[in-house]
């Protein structure tokens, strides 16, 4: 099966850049997608198809993906973006959904 | 915009099956990908499984001797049945529609089902 690493925590400053990696075999050949969680609510989709933002996501929040890992990038971090974030994936040789394990981003 | 709703019984004993409906208001089920995935507490997200609107369906494989996901009890509905329930399927169960890019756009606001006797 495939398998979506993510670093468990990423820690950064109000007003600084956050990156937070999603590693995968090649899978810069795939689609990504990134979710934002905050406790006691369900998932938000922030970027798709690696780069995309859906409505309503902000400006802030973009996304690359090459070679064997993914990431997501917050800039101007604010405190409310503290949060649990997951990239994810659809394999296209199983048709399977994968998530990668999460990580939590502490605004310090 | 389209909505979701879970419903379904919030405790499960153990070795009983888990059944929950999702009800899908503001758009058609006829398209799309129709997914369960869930989180343990304190935990990440595990798919569960999906049906497409044309009646084929796939699962994760640590779930697949277990799940059953279906379009039902009324159109606009489907459903999840997971079998044998432990401890371990404790979590909060989310539905979820998944677009033609392969992301989940849009999920139901999430049911906690606690497996205990």
């Amino acid at each position: 099966s495939y398998v979506l690493t993510q670093p468990p925590s990423v820690s950064v400053a109000p007003g600084q850049t956050a990156w937070i990696t999603c590693g995968g075999n090649n899978i810069g050949s795939k689609s990504v997608h990134w979710y934002q969680q905050k406790p006691g609510q369900a998932p938000v989709l922030v970027v798709y198809g690696d780069s995309d933002r859906p409505s309503g996501s902000p400006e802030r929040f973009s996304g690359s993906n090459s070679g064997n890992t993914a990431t997501l990038t917050i800039s101007r971090v604010e405190a409310g973006d503290e949060a649990d974030y997951y990239c994810q994936l659809w394999h296209s040789s199983t048709d399977h959904v994968v998530f990668g394990g999460g990580t939590k981003l502490t605004v310090l | 915009q389209v909505q979701l709703q879970e419903s379904g019984p919030g405790l499960v004993k153990p070795s009983e099956t888990l059944s929950l409906t999702c009800t899908v208001s503001g758009g058609s089920i006829n398209s799309y990908y129709w997914s369960w995935i869930r989180q343990p507490p304190g935990k990440g997200l595990e798919w569960i499984g999906y049906f497409y609107y044309s009646g084929s369906t796939n699962y994760n494989p640590s779930l697949e001797s277990r799940v059953s996901i279906s379009l039902g009890p009324s159109k606009n509905q489907f459903s999840l049945r997971l079998s044998s329930v432990t401890a371990a399927d404790t979590a909060v169960y989310y539905c979820a529609r998944v677009a033609m890019t392969t992301a989940v756009t849009d999920w139901g606001q999430g049911t906690l089902v606690t497996v205990s006797s």
